[in-house]
């Protein structure tokens, strides 16, 4: 039972485009979401999040949106950068219980 | 520390011995948990330690793993007669205060049980 779905294993933007990261959800108790990203060999890092009462919450080159209505969040990167190639994943939780559920993760690859 | 610190990084057992992964949290940390990732998924959540008290292992998949915290920093996730399906990154996370919206990961131990 996959809480949480990244569809697309692998992205690949050329360096200076937009990179869109799609994630769905199908638990409708999430009522927060994050974005972690992380490079070979390390643990993920923390990158954006967005609470339920929003739609949007924007940090520099990165945005994340949530449609609420189709269970589904994305995140925008722009421009892509050749440092932003790494595998993301997207987590949700429902805040009274303290735990992440994980999507599969996508792997971005931003060409030069 | 600087970060989360976790060893051994690499660990190769073999089946039906027994493991122990140490998590070494940002110091102060009020908050730690212990994820289990295989190879091609996202990590799955294993147990939640709020200072030494453990307040959820919902996720640990059978009773050969057991993971403590008795002082309230330093963790050890343990494993009882490994099986092949144990094999995966373990990874541990912190963080500050009584929920997990800043978690902070450490770099995780390799567990491949042959």
């Amino acid at each position: 039972d996959q809480q949480v779905k990244q569809n697309s294993p692998s992205l690949s933007v050329q360096e200076g485009r937009i990179s869109i990261l799609n994630c769905d959800y199908t638990n409708s108790m999430f009522d927060y979401f994050l974005w972690y990203k992380k490079y070979p060999a390390e643990g993920p890092t923390f990158l954006i999040s967005i609470s339920s009462i929003k739609d949007k919450n924007e940090d520099g080159r990165f945005t994340v949106f949530l449609n609420k209505s189709a269970k589904h969040l994305s995140l925008h990167i722009v421009p892509s950068q050749p440092g932003d190639s790494a595998v993301y994943f997207c987590a949700a939780m429902d805040q009274g219980a303290q735990k992440l559920v994980f999507g599969q993760g996508t792997r971005l690859t931003i060409n030069p | 520390g600087a970060g989360v610190s976790q060893s051994p990084r690499y660990k190769v057992a073999k089946r039906g011995q027994d493991v122990a992964l140490r998590c070494d949290p940002i110091s102060g940390h009020v908050s730690l948990f212990w994820y289990q990732q295989a190879l091609g998924q996202g990590p799955e959540f294993l147990t939640y330690f709020q200072n030494e008290a453990q307040l959820d292992k919902s996720g640990l998949p059978s009773d050969r793993f057991f993971a403590e915290r008795p002082e309230g920093s330093v963790s050890t996730l343990k494993i009882q007669r490994t099986q092949q399906e144990d094999s995966a990154v373990y990874l541990c996370a912190s963080s500050l205060g009584n929920t997990n919206e800043k978690l902070f990961f450490g770099s995780g131990t390799q567990l491949s049980v042959l």
